[in-house]
This record gives C-alpha cells, sequence and structure tokens, in this order.
C-alpha cells in the first residue's frame, strides 16, 4: 500500500527545534517531489516547503524561511523537516505530500497525504 | 501570505447540485492548473480534482472541475451526506515557488 507516515511531533517551548519525519512506503520516495503543507488548529491549509527529486532547489514559504529545513534520507525512503527557532505560530498539524508525477509541471498535485504529526509552540 | 479566495461556507440538500468558488490572480490561477482537496473531519486532505478538471482514479463523477481566467469551481452533483467536509482550493504561484491555497469552505448537507 502506498502511504506516508509522520512523526516526531510534540510540545516544544518557543525558540526550540523539532524534526519531522516522514516514512514513505509503498514507493521510492527518491523519485518524487514533495511537499510539506501546516494547518493551524481551525484554519485552513497552508504550504511550507518542497523539495525536487534531488534536492537541489528547494524552497520555502516566507514565514519559516531561514528557519525550516527541508531534506531526506534515501536509503531510508524517508522526509524531514528540521524546525528552528520555533515561535507560536508555528503551531499545526504538518503534513507530508507527494507530487502527482503526471503534474510535476503542471501545477504539482498532491496524491498522497500523510495522516499528520500535530506540533504544539507553547511555554 | 496571500490565499485563493473561497466562500468560507456552502450548503445543499441530499441530490442537489452545488458549486464552490474559487477567486485568484494571472500570478497563480491565471496561469496555472488549479487543484481541488477534500478534507472530511479529522482527517488529512484527498486529492478531488487536478489539472483544473481532471478525477484521480476513484473519486464519483459528481464531482466535477473548471476555470477561467483567474477563476475556478468545483461542482458536485447529487449530494450526499457524506460530502459533508472542507474543500480547499489550490494553484502553483511563481515567485513563491510553491502553490497557494484557497482558505477552505466547509460544505454542510442539510
Amino acid at each position: 500500500e502506498v502511504q506516508l507516515v509522520e512523526s516526531g511531533g510534540g510540545l516544544v517551548q518557543p525558540g526550540g527545534s523539532l524534526r519531522l519525519s516522514c516514512a514513505a512506503s509503498g514507493f521510492t520516495l527518491s523519485t518524487y517531489w514533495m511537499h510539506w503543507v501546516r494547518q493551524a488548529p481551525g484554519k485552513g491549509l497552508v504550504w511550507v516547503a518542497r523539495t525536487n527529486t534531488d534536492d537541489s532547489s528547494p524552497s520555502y514559504a516566507d514565514s519559516v524561511k531561514g528557519r525550516f529545513t527541508i531534506s531526506r534520507d534515501n536509503a531510508k525512503n524517508t522526509l524531514y523537516l528540521q524546525m528552528n527557532s520555533l515561535r507560536a505560530e508555528d503551531t499545526a498539524v504538518y503534513y507530508c505530500a507527494r507530487v502527482m508525477e503526471t503534474t510535476v509541471y503542471s501545477g504539482q498535485s498532491f496524491d498522497i497525504w500523510g495522516q499528520g504529526t500535530m506540533v504544539t509552540v507553547s511555554s | 501570505q496571500s490565499v485563493l479566495t473561497q466562500p468560507p461556507s456552502a450548503s445543499g440538500t441530499p441530490g442537489q447540485w452545488v458549486t464552490i468558488s474559487c477567486s485568484g490572480a494571472s500570478s497563480n490561477v491565471g496561469s496555472n492548473n488549479v487543484n481541488w482537496y477534500q478534507q472530511l473531519p479529522g482527517t488529512a486532505p484527498k486529492l478531488l480534482i487536478y489539472n483544473s478538471n481532471q478525477r484521480p482514479s476513484g473519486v464519483p463523477d459528481r464531482f466535477s472541475g473548471s476555470k477561467s481566467g483567474t477563476s475556478a469551481s468545483l461542482a458536485i452533483r447529487g449530494l450526499q451526506s457524506e460530502d459533508e467536509a472542507d474543500y480547499y482550493c489550490a494553484a502553483w504561484h511563481g515567485s513563491l515557488n510553491g502553490p497557494i491555497f484557497g482558505g477552505g469552505t466547509k460544505l454542510t448537507v442539510l
């Protein structure tokens, strides 16, 4: 079965760090563009970061640029999001999402989503 | 961060036809395909429509998408109780080098 499973969320103090993991199964992660999307409690979806197949040109939302880093470990078939200097406004459920192959250059549709992992930034 | 504009709520009775609009700009909806996602309560989003009007396998043909200029629409024909969910549109935004999402529309089946 093709699926993504996130982990690593939790409660962290402002200014702290967390690393989220997104384990892929049923497909080879290295051949897909991947994104992170977050959703604050009761709010809508917000794009966070994306990486291409060789991680040569990651991009980030302005709100996380310089604080978050997206990466992957192909041997473990796992995507990561390193989050530093966390703020209260980073509190959200974080989803990893796979880009449908045929849409890489035509809008990047997310055909597989993980179940999400909750990050709470609070003192 | 800018978002695409969706009505916050929509409603209909079983069997009805409902549409949800998504308004953007030339830099996103106007120059890129639109995707639609369905988020049932307490679950992760699910791809409903891609490339503005294509359905992934497994999505009923009751769901359809269209785009004209800087606006897009999701139509649901023959509304069912299980369609009660939040619906989000999304489009690539060139200067962001990533997608932007609409604020979401909560669909209630009366």
